[in-house]
This record gives C-alpha cells, sequence and structure tokens, in this order.
C-alpha cells in the first residue's frame, strides 16, 4: 500500500519558475528520498534526507522534512523544460525493513518553455 | 553502461500463461529489489534480497509469483498463470548494504491481453 499521499497530484509551471511538491506519510521513518521518473522510464534518485535533518539541498533542489507533521517538501528552482517528469517520495522505515521503499502516488511536473 | 539493467524491456503475453523477467545489478550490489508499478501510481515493493537470501516478500507477492537470485548475482521474477491484473511496470533496483539510495533499472512492461 502506498505510504502517504503528494500534492499537487499535477503542477503546470513556465521554464524559470519555481515548483514546490509536497509529500505526507503515516508512519515513523528513518530516511525520506525524492526520485524523479521520465515517462515510462525508471527512477533516478535525486535527493535523501534523514530522520534528525530539517533541511537539505542540492544544487537547485531544496528538501524540507517536518517529522512532526509527517510531511516533506521538495522546491525545484528556476525549472527547466527538461525538469517535465513525474515526481516521488518514498520512505523509509528502517529497522528490518532497511533498504525497502515505500512510495507516495507522486506529482506530475510539466515545465513549458 | 554499469547501471541496473531489465530485460526484456517489454512483454506481451496471453492471460493464462507464464513468464519470467531478469534483473541484473550493478555488480558490487548485494541487496535487489523488486517493486510493481500501475499507472498513475507510485511503485510497489515486491520483494528484497541481500546476496542469494530473499528477506522480505511484500503480500501483494501472491503464489503466483516468485523471485530468485541464484549466486546473489542477477535475479529473476516469475510470474505464473498470469491474470490481466499483473499488467505493470516491474522495477528493479539495487543497492549497497551501507546505502540507503537504490538504484532502478528501467523496467520491464508487461500487458496482459
Amino acid at each position: 500500500s502506498q505510504q502517504g499521499e503528494e500534492d499537487p497530484q499535477a503542477l503546470s509551471i513556465q521554464e524559470g519558475e519555481n515548483a514546490t511538491m509536497n509529500c505526507s506519510y503515516k508512519t515513523s521513518i528513518n530516511n525520506l528520498q525524492w526520485y524523479r521518473q521520465n515517462s515510462g522510464r525508471g527512477l533516478v534518485h535525486l535527493i535523501l534526507i534523514r530522520s534528525n535533518e530539517r533541511e537539505k539541498h542540492s544544487g537547485r533542489l531544496r528538501v524540507t522534512l517536518d517529522t512532526s507533521k509527517k510531511s516533506s517538501s521538495l522546491l525545484i528552482t528556476a525549472s527547466r523544460a527538461a525538469d517535465t517528469a513525474s515526481y516521488f517520495c518514498a520512505t523509509n522505515a528502517g529497522g528490518t525493513s532497511y533498504g525497502k521503499l515505500t512510495f507516495g502516488q507522486g506529482t506530475i511536473l510539466t515545465v513549458h518553455p | 553502461d554499469t547501471g541496473v539493467s531489465q530485460n526484456p524491456r517489454h512483454k506481451i503475453t496471453k492471460r493464462g500463461q507464464n513468464v519470467t523477467f531478469r534483473c541484473d545489478p550493478i555488480s558490487e550490489h548485494n541487496r535487489l529489489y523488486w517493486y510493481r508499478q500501475t499507472l498513475g501510481q507510485g511503485p510497489e515493493f515486491l520483494t528484497y534480497f541481500q546476496n542469494e537470501a530473499q528477506l522480505e516478500k511484500s503480500r501483494l507477492l501472491s503464489d503466483r509469483f516468485s523471485a530468485e537470485r541464484p549466486k546473489g548475482s542477477f535475479s529473476t521474477l516469475e510470474i505464473q498463470r498470469t491474470e490481466q491484473g499483473d499488467s505493470a511496470m516491474y522495477l528493479c533496483a539495487s543497492s549497497l548494504v551501507t546505502d540507503r539510495e537504490a538504484f532502478f533499472g528501467q523496467g520491464t512492461r508487461l500487458t496482459v491481453v
């Protein structure tokens, strides 16, 4: 079953604008990861944030994590047409399920040139 | 290409037939995962191996599904007596035990007609 929900389900913006996607989850986690998937293809790992971290940056990506609200957000700054893809958050519970990921339903991002 | 390789990329089969998919992980990765993704949804965990041992299986993995990883290298996922509901993208991923990041293959798209 899906761990959580992502919001919005779809997002359409112009090149150069920022895109923000939100993810909520239900159970306690060891870490939360964001992946990108281009149409009908495999997933590409973007960034990982541990449960004891609140914010992380990687290039144009900024991820925040609020474990008290069981939520995370992914911000893509200065978006490009090549950022058009589906974005998924995935949680890892740790312990005996170390490595197993539980994905959300994803946000479809369309960046118009 | 030293990424995760999945074969075949596409498979069309008639209902009731058996199918087998293969995944070749990144060579030094000792963990291997199988996920299933249906249209518009995030990937759902099926099973994972550490070396040749199958450590966890999802309840999604009915008795028609079996996965193996002989010698801790490549893995196969077999579906017996396929049903239309098995139509999905089957994704394989691999990682090191010490890493939380999983690397995904391009997937095998199964269509049961």
